[in-house]
């Protein structure tokens, strides 16, 4: 199985940074990546598809780059409503795995 | 407005059975596979289960392969996971999540049901 490793675990931040989050894959997996953020005690909510295709309704400050092994999430302008948990998602071969997620706390 | 609801949660003993659902609207369900997540106390996602647009395949997580069945009926809208032979560890917040088309990502979700397994 893919394992998915994401860098850091927590990340500590102000209103109006710029942050990166950064997920591997243990073998390719092409741009079968996702994010997505999840507040506490929320569902999931998808950010980035096919490692840089931003969801429909989701602000432009968001962007995923990569392929491959190596992806990134970056967010710029952080505003308060960015607060949450990330994790990176991939898929392989009908099998789809989750990264350990990155706190972006203040 | 694509909405989907789990139910079917609660506390069970270990070794028993337990049975979820996944209510669909708001988007023509027989044209997406459909996945169940889980979020353990405290812990990141585990993908579980997905089952095709028209049941013909169904994978599962290693964790739960013939222990759980993702069925759906695409005539009601719905969902399931039978989930048997539960264990401590399968305690947590199981979600319903559409795939989305061609992307393999999950792009609606709903807000979970709890299990807990305790004797």
């Amino acid at each position: 199985d893919i394992q998915m490793t994401q860098s850091p675990s927590t990340l500590s931040a102000s209103v109006g940074d710029s942050v990166t989050i950064t997920c591997r894959a243990s073998q390719s997996i092409s741009d079968w990546l996702a994010w997505y953020q999840q507040k506490p005690g929320k569902a999931p909510k998808l950010l980035i598809y096919k490692a840089s295709n931003l969801e429909s309704g989701v602000p432009s400050r968001f962007s995923g780059s990569g392929s491959g092994t190596e992806f990134t999430l970056a967010i710029s302008n952080l505003q308060p409503d960015d607060f949450a948990t990330y994790y990176c998602q991939q898929y392989d071969v009908y099998s789809w795995t989750f990264g350990q997620g990155t706190e972006v706390e203040i | 407005q694509v909405h989907l609801v789990e139910s079917g949660g609660g506390v069970v003993q270990p070794g028993k059975s337990l049975r979820l659902s996944c209510a669909a609207s708001g988007f023509t369900f027989s044209n997406h596979g459909m996945h169940w997540v889980r979020q353990a106390p405290g812990k990141g996602l585990e993908w579980v289960a997905v089952i095709w647009y028209d049941a013909t395949d169904k994978y599962y997580a290693n964790s739960v392969k013939g222990r759980f069945t993702i069925s759906r009926d695409n005539s009601r809208n719905t969902m399931y996971l039978q989930m048997d032979s539960l264990r401590a560890e399968d305690t947590a917040m199981y979600y319903c999540a559409r795939g989305g088309g061609g992307t393999n990502a999950l792009d609606y979700w709903g807000q979970g049901t709890l299990v807990t397994v305790s004797s």
